[in-house]
């Protein structure tokens, strides 16, 4: 099993729609969580981070973590055009709180936004 | 604020020749971490550092491979000698490794390609 496991996709949703994109996680001493945007031919930007079971929002981004479920997700409302791109969950394990710093990413799911 | 600076941002070499990649830090990091990029593999972590030294290397795929980050301002990444499946874009992070939530800020990656 891997360590970290997002939604498989493509995931193809129109301009204006609700992109949903998920990631599971394997350790439960797992402390943060972050949503990397990367571009084609870019390197990953930070988007988001959570760490408190709920919701955060940001804009039009809302990342949901429910650690009993060891379930992360992104929510992209009014979807656009610029949102295509590879969207990578990582997660900071924390082996014995040897860990500080160090993340686990998942493979990432590309997102197309179609006009 | 600058951000992680690599050099080159690409690379091409013949198949038995050393390749040495390079890394700058974000001032006042003191996490530094080596990544490969492949569309095989996804986001692989090679080698990270903490306070210039090697924390952890399990990434590292072979002994080709080595890292050295001599202050807190520089890193390389060595592969001697390359090889054709080394073809990759190597990207350096660094982060404040000891501030919660341990967020990573990635350079624009190097694009090797081995012939």
């Amino acid at each position: 099993q891997k360590e970290v496991e997002q939604n498989s996709g493509p995931l193809s949703v129109p301009e204006g729609a609700i992109a949903s994109l998920n990631c599971t996680y394997s350790d439960r001493g797992s402390q943060s969580f972050f949503w990397y945007r990367q571009y084609s031919g870019k390197s990953p930007e930070l988007i988001m981070f959570i760490y408190s079971n709920g919701d955060k929002e940001d804009g039009r981004f809302t990342a949901q973590l429910n650690k009993a479920s060891q379930y992360v997700s992104l929510l992209i409302r009014d979807s656009q055009p610029s949102d295509s791109a590879t969207y990578l969950c990582a997660v900071n394990m924390d082996a014995g709180g040897t860990s500080y710093g160090k993340l686990t990413f998942g493979q990432g799911t590309i997102l197309t936004v179609h006009p | 604020d600058a951000g992680v600076i690599q050099s080159p941002r690409h690379e091409v070499t013949e198949m038995g020749q050393e390749v040495t990649l390079r890394c700058k830090p974000i001032s006042g990091h003191d996490y530094l971490f080596w990544y490969r990029q492949t569309m095989m593999r996804g986001l692989e972590l090679l080698i990270y550092f903490n306070n210039n030294v090697p924390i952890d290397d399990s990434g590292m795929p072979e002994d080709r491979f080595s890292a050295k980050m001599p202050n807190a301002s520089f890193s390389t990444l060595k592969i001697q000698p390359s090889e054709p499946r080394d073809s990759a874009v190597y990207f350096c992070a660094s982060s404040l490794g000891q501030l919660f939530p341990y967020e990573q800020y990635f350079g624009p990656g190097t694009r090797l390609t081995v012939t």
